[in-house]
């Protein structure tokens, strides 16, 4: 039950687009179809933002989006604004009906 | 509207045991897997625990297991998570939380509760 991969931090100015990555292994993110990320914001709990690999919930700005290839799948944020400053996270359902989480990627808005 | 809060945090000597609670309403309690995802301070989200709608099967992550216990009471629409042999690396930030879809992934979290296991 090793984490999965993400990096430490990415940054990027308002109005440009990131990408975050999350690796893990055919026992979880490429075995399924069955990757989420969320939102954290200090002091704050977390907030689902895309489940399934690439659907966004309610409510949920398009702005968000997600995808997967083999072992790694991957958040897109387009258009960052100030209020996307925030840590990431992956989520991965797995081999054994659990779930992993990714050790979370902090980006920062220039 | 979902909610879910927890209770029971608090300080606790290594060795000794703590129960928490998740007092859940505004949807169906019953028909969802609930979770248990710890922080430490400072650090990144952990899995600890599911438990399915009808509590008939449990997970868990390997450092919690034989120590940590989770339950429901659907009458009471209330998740436990009943935590033995406390070490001082369990002090994190407990959620509740709910699970939903056909790997039970997590849409809605509790605010939290504090467990600080030090001597």
């Amino acid at each position: 039950q090793s984490a999965l991969t993400q990096p430490a931090s990415v940054s990027g100015s308002p109005g440009q687009s990131i990408t975050i990555s999350c690796t893990g292994t055919r026992s979880d993110v490429g075995g399924y179809y069955f990757v989420s990320w969320y939102q954290q914001l200090p002091g704050k709990a977390p907030k689902l933002m895309i489940y399934d690999v690439s659907n966004r919930p309610s409510g949920v700005s398009n702005r968000f989006s997600g995808s997967k290839s083999g072992n790694t799948a991957s958040l897109t944020i387009s258009g960052l604004l100030a209020e996307d400053e925030a840590n990431y996270y992956c989520c991965s359902y797995t081999t054994s009906s659990t779930l992993v989480f990714g050790g979370g990627t902090k980006l920062t808005v220039l | 509207q979902v909610q879910l809060v927890e209770s029971g945090g608090g300080v606790v000597q290594p060795g000794r045991s703590l129960r928490l609670s998740c007092a859940a309403s505004g949807f169906t309690f019953s028909s969802y897997g609930m979770h248990w995802v710890r922080q430490a301070p400072g650090k990144g989200l952990e899995w600890v625990a599911v438990i399915w709608y009808d509590g008939n099967n449990k997970y868990y992550t390997d450092s919690v297991k034989g120590r940590f216990t989770i339950s429901r009471d659907n009458s009471k629409n209330t998740l436990y998570l009943q935590m033995n042999s406390l070490r001082v690396e369990d002090t994190a930030v407990y959620y509740c939380a709910r699970g939903v879809g056909a790997d039970e992934h997590i849409d809605y979290w509790g605010q939290g509760t504090l467990v600080t296991v030090s001597s």
